[in-house]
Order: structure tokens, then sequence, then C-alpha cells
């Protein structure tokens, strides 16, 4: 299996300031299509997780332009470059490229 | 818009089989996979399986001797059994849409829909 590892698992965040979550894998996620199925989902409290982007680095729809997606190969970030109230909540990367489809263990942001 | 709607029995005892049924409204049922994935109390997300509109399916080897999982098309809806549970199965259990799909033009190879979840609670 491909074991996917965040860092951090933690990440205390001063409203209106950025927040930077990578994602590891155990090998690389190019596909034989040539494509990267490395996606990020929000799971805010209480709520079904949500996709925010596929791909690397492709927003989902309706998903707010403050949340980028980079990398390549085994190492991706996520970013929110204004951490807002409602950014609140575990952020899951996850990995379609290989079965079983896996995800990392989740980073935590919260509020300072 | 396409929703996930899913039920089934949320207290079970050990030995027993788990059940669960997802039915997608607003959207196309054909053209697409469609994945069961768990997560256990303050835990992360565990994929179960996945299966298509033809009835071919994926499960993770972890589960695989315990999981059936089916699909009705009739119905738009997909289904999943889950044999001789015990309370590590304890977990909140959700179904998505994805991540694979037929149409290559438009592949986002990412779970793009989720259901409300189910907490289902193994307990003797």
């Amino acid at each position: 299996d491909i074991v996917m590892t965040q860092t951090p698992l933690s990440s205390p965040v001063t409203l209106g300031q950025p927040a930077s979550i990578s994602c590891r894998s155990s090998q690389s996620l190019v596909h034989s299509d040539g494509n990267t199925y490395l996606s990020w989902l929000q799971q805010r409290p209480g709520q079904p997780p949500r996709l925010l982007i596929y791909k690397i680095s492709n927003r989902f729809s309706g998903v707010p332009d403050r949340f980028s997606g980079s990398g390549a190969g085994t190492d991706f970030t996520l970013k929110i470059s204004r951490v807002e109230p409602e950014d609140v909540g575990v952020y899951y990367c996850t990995q379609a490229t290989q079965f079983p489809w896996t995800f990392g263990q989740g980073t935590k942001v919260e509020i300072k | 818009q396409v929703q996930l709607q899913q039920w089934g029995a949320g207290l079970l005892k050990p030995w027993e089989t788990l059940s669960l049924t997802c039915a997608v409204y607003g959207g196309s049922f054909s053209g697409y996979y469609w994945s069961w994935i768990r997560q256990p109390p303050e835990k992360g997300l565990e994929w179960i399986g996945e299966i298509n509109d033809s009835g071919g399916t994926k499960y993770n080897p972890s589960l695989k001797s315990r999981v059936t999982i089916s699909v009705d098309t009739s119905k738009n809806q997909f289904s999943l059994k889950l044999s001789s549970v015990t309370a590590a199965d304890t977990a909140v259990y959700y179904c998505a849409r994805g991540p694979r799909r037929y149409d290559s033009s438009n592949y986002y190879g990412a779970f793009d829909i989720w259901g409300q979840g189910t907490m289902v609670t193994v307990s003797s």
C-alpha cells in the first residue's frame, strides 16, 4: 500500500495568516496515464469530508482561491493564503494512483 | 446537484453483519465508480471498496474477506455489507463518488461527492 504521511499533525494559526500542510507518499503518485492523482479533503467538525483540490493543484468547484496545491512525484503541499474562521478542521491528502486508495493521517488546523 | 443519502443500522452486536445503503439523487449513476469509506472515532479515513454501474468491484485487501459491495442500478443505489463485525469496526461510514469515472476528459481522480455519514457502533 502507498503510505501517505502528513506534517504537521496540528497547525495553530492566527486568523488572516497563512497555513501550509505537507504530504509525502511512500511511492511516486505519477500514474501510467501521466497524471498524478493526489487530492486534498477538508473535514470541518461534525461534517463529512469535502473535496478541495484534485490532481495536485486543481481547485474543485466552489473552493475559495485562498486554497492552493502544489508538488510533484512524492511531495505535495496544501497552502491556505489567509486562514478564515471557517477553515478550522482536519485536512487529508489522498491518493488514487494505486490500489488500495489511501489517505494521510490528517492535519488539524485550529485558530490560535 | 448530485447528492448521496445513506442509511442503515447504527448498533450491532459482535459477529453480526453491517449493512448500509447509499442512494444517488440529482445526477447520473452510470459512468462513475462509487466507494465506501470509514472513519473510526477520532481517527483518519480508510477506503473500504468501490463498485461501478456494471457491478465491477475492488476491495481493500485489509477487509476483502468480509466485504461485499453491490449495486441496484434501477434505484441508483449501492450497498455495503461487512460480516463478522467486532468493536474495531465501530466507525462513521461514508459513501462517496469516485475516485474513478469513465469520462477521461473530466477525470478528477478524487472523491468529489460524499454522503452525510452513518455512525455504526459494535457493542455487546
